[in-house]
């Protein structure tokens, strides 16, 4: 059964950086895309980037000048840095999946991290 | 960017009765739309993925439709487990971005 295990800091000072790992387990890393995505407290779902297992990125142009993902294929783990976080970086950060099915590629996220929350707080 | 936009807010049933959920695209997403289920203190859950695909282990109840701007995700009678909040999600081509709804809460009434 193909697991995603994600860890990283849960409280940070403003202006420091973020930074979240998430691996896969049981499963293929090769031919999907894997994404970060982020929920404050109390609101909606906001992606924040993707990447494949060859390192081509995808990122929501709001948080592009702070956000890099990387991938280890040795490892099978991606991991997101954010850079200089403020009080609205505040949220539950979730790594997925996104695969291909019968239909289309790359379309939903079939496999979710269990969720880090992490707090930004002087 | 494409925005979603989901109705209603909260939309309050009783089990047993039919929960019918909107989302709405300010463009065109052909059929590219996915739905999923949250409970409180859990990630999302896949239900369905373009448009009216059931994902993987996801009960019959579950059905979703539309095409285009207009999506509607149905579950025929509400069992207990399913007041939840649900999100609807789509993906852009280019630039290559992912967007979701704002969320429906379903509660019991």
């Amino acid at each position: 059964q193909v697991q995603l295990q994600q860890w990283g800091a849960g409280l940070l000072k403003p202006s420091e950086t973020l930074s979240l790992t998430c691996a896969v387990y049981g499963g293929s890393f090769s031919g999907y895309y894997w994404s970060w995505i982020r929920q404050p407290p109390g609101k909606g779902l906001e992606w924040i980037g993707e990447i494949n297992h060859s390192g081509s990125t995808n990122y929501n142009p709001s948080l592009k000048s702070r956000v890099t993902i990387s991938v280890d294929t040795s490892k099978n783990q991606f991991s997101l840095k954010l850079s200089s976080v403020t009080a609205a970086d505040t949220a539950v950060y979730y790594c997925a999946r996104a695969g291909c099915s019968s239909t289309s590629c790359y379309t939903a996220y079939d496999l979710w991290g269990r969720g880090t929350l992490v707090t930004v707080s002087s | 960017e494409i925005v979603l936009t989901q109705s209603p807010a909260t939309l309050s049933l009783s089990p047993g009765e039919r929960a019918t959920l909107s989302c709405r695209a300010s463009q065109s997403v052909s059929s590219y739309l996915a739905w999923y289920q949250q409970k409180p203190g859990q990630a999302p859950r896949l239900l369905i993925y373009d448009a009216s695909n059931r994902a993987t282990g996801i009960p019959a109840r579950f059905s979703g439709s539309g095409s285009g701007t207009d999506f509607t995700l149905t579950i025929s009678s509400l069992e207990p487990e399913d007041f939840a909040v649900y999100y609807c999600q789509q993906r852009s081509n280019w630039p290559p971005t992912y967007t979701f709804g704002q969320g429906t809460k379903l509660e019991i009434k």
